[in-house]
């Protein structure tokens, strides 16, 4: 089936320019990731939405940075006033986190092929 | 301040060899923990996934061990392929009033040269 999709794969904008990223989850999966990985780094939470729930915004780096998403389809991710240091490939991730009473499952993050950033 | 600290950075060894990737770190209990295999400009694919009770798990030639007491895990490699170069990223998720919250390792940045 159908994988994590991202769009768009790549975006150079100017310094100060808002952008928006789009996230495509797995059908069904309850559980959307976003995450930054800046060149040559290992890779940075930004928030995690579950369901219906109120997401985990902990991540984010500032409050240029926000994210949506409606329901458990499609996330998109805003960088307002981007700057240079806002330049690294973001990814999204999905899986099917499942909270069942005491206990919880395990869950497989699958991930998008990214959103390379270039803030230029 | 919730760590995961990998060890060594970078690595290089010869196809066929096996190797050893560890990794300390500071929260306790977890969720899961889990190893994954991040090849340049592509999104990072799991290889194995632990939870806090479990000792060892396989995926092939991956086999993932934690130490709840000494708070280390590590990734052994049999057989290194060249298509293993890549960066391994462990990663610690923690579940705290309903939510997740994930902890990266540094990632170890390995080379399989023939």
């Amino acid at each position: 089936g159908a994988g994590v999709s991202q769009s768009p794969s790549n975006k150079v904008t100017e310094k100060g320019k808002d952008v928006e990223l789009r996230c495509d989850p797995i059908s069904g999966h309850t559980a959307l990731y976003w995450y930054r990985q800046r060149l040559g780094q290992g890779l940075e939470f930004l928030i995690y939405f579950q369901g219906n729930s109120a997401p985990d915004k902990s991540g984010l780096p500032s409050d240029r940075f926000s994210a949506e998403r409606t329901g458990e389809s499609v996330s998109t991710l805003t960088i307002q006033r981007t700057q240079q240091e806002d330049s690294a490939v973001y990814l999204c991730a999905s899986s099917l986190a499942v909270w069942g009473g005491l206990r919880n499952r395990t869950d497989t993050q699958y991930f998008g092929p990214g959103t390379r950033l270039t803030v230029l | 301040k919730n760590q995961v600290e990998q060890s060594p950075q970078s690595l290089i060894i010869l196809e066929g060899k096996n190797c050893t990737l560890q990794r300390n770190y500071t929260v306790s209990p977890f969720s899961n923990l889990r190893w994954y295999k991040q090849d340049t400009g592509r999104g990072p694919v799991s290889l194995t996934i632990m939870t806090f009770s479990e000792n060892t798990k396989s995926n092939g030639r991956y086999t993932a061990t934690l130490d709840a007491d000494t708070k280390q895990s590590s990734l052994h490699i049999t057989a290194s392929q060249l298509s293993d170069s890549a960066s391994y990223i462990c990663v610690v998720t923690v579940n705290s009033g309903g939510y997740q919250k994930v902890t990266f390792g540094t990632g170890t940045k390995l080379q399989v040269i023939p």
